[in-house]
């Protein structure tokens, strides 16, 4: 069946420095989603990619959807505190969304 | 606006017992699902519903089951829990659609001693 793997699984960084976490499917990707856990919560919907090659930002995020739509990043620029948290790629093809096992991000102030 | 709505929130079971978790939703969505999560596994897909009266199964659907009568709940049963079901288990619904934003509830913390 469909896969979705991501990493890195942690990512450790000094606050103000940058952070990216890879996504990637083993089948053709319609869309891709892209959630946020905070610590203790539940996962939040940030934003959906679906054409090939396509760029979209929220402010310090930008995520991408690759050419072949098989994988996708998310980037952040300048992390902050407030950016804790498991971020989490979902790819759906023909089934429910299949999320990947996600990023656990720390951010050191 | 409620929302998705998941109850109770903590949990703590023997093994062998049986219990269901509540899911239900005020957004008149289709889809409705059911995951479980583990330290190191992401978000893993336990059964799904596109509509009242249908259901399907996920990743990982053995020890569990669903029923969907109505569009607003999506409960899900543990027919005799084990230690292996100790879990976070999420529900979400989403609009008609695969790949649609799917909207979380707050989660279901389950023990099984």
């Amino acid at each position: 069946g469909q896969q979705v793997m991501q990493i890195p699984q942690y990512q450790h960084v000094q606050e103000g420095e940058d952070f990216t976490t890879y996504c990637n499917s083993s089948t053709t990707l319609s869309n891709i989603q892209w959630y946020k856990q905070r610590p203790g919560g539940h996962p939040v919907f940030l934003i959906q990619l679906v054409k090939s090659g396509e760029v979209k930002k929220q402010k310090r995020l930008t995520f991408q959807f690759g050419e072949a739509k098989k994988n996708s990043s998310l980037h952040i620029t300048a992390t902050q505190t407030t950016d804790v948290g498991t971020y989490f790629c979902a790819g759906s093809g023909n089934t429910p969304l299949v999320f990947g096992k996600g990023t656990r991000l720390s951010v050191i102030a | 606006n409620a929302g998705v709505t998941q109850t109770p929130k903590f949990q703590v079971l023997k093994t062998g017992q049986s219990m269901t978790l509540q899911c239900a939703q005020d957004m008149n969505h289709e889809y409705m699902s059911w995951y479980r999560q583990d330290p190191g596994m992401g978000l893993r897909l336990i059964h799904y519903s596109v509509g009242a009266g249908i259901t399907d199964q996920g990743e990982v659907p053995n020890g569990y089951n669903v029923s969907r009568s109505t569009t607003e709940d999506f409960p899900l049963r543990l027919l005799s829990a084990a230690p292996s079901q100790t879990s976070v288990y999420f529900c979400a619904s989403s609009r008609q659609g695969l790949g649609v934003e799917a909207f979380f509830g707050q989660g279901t913390r389950l023990t099984v001693v």
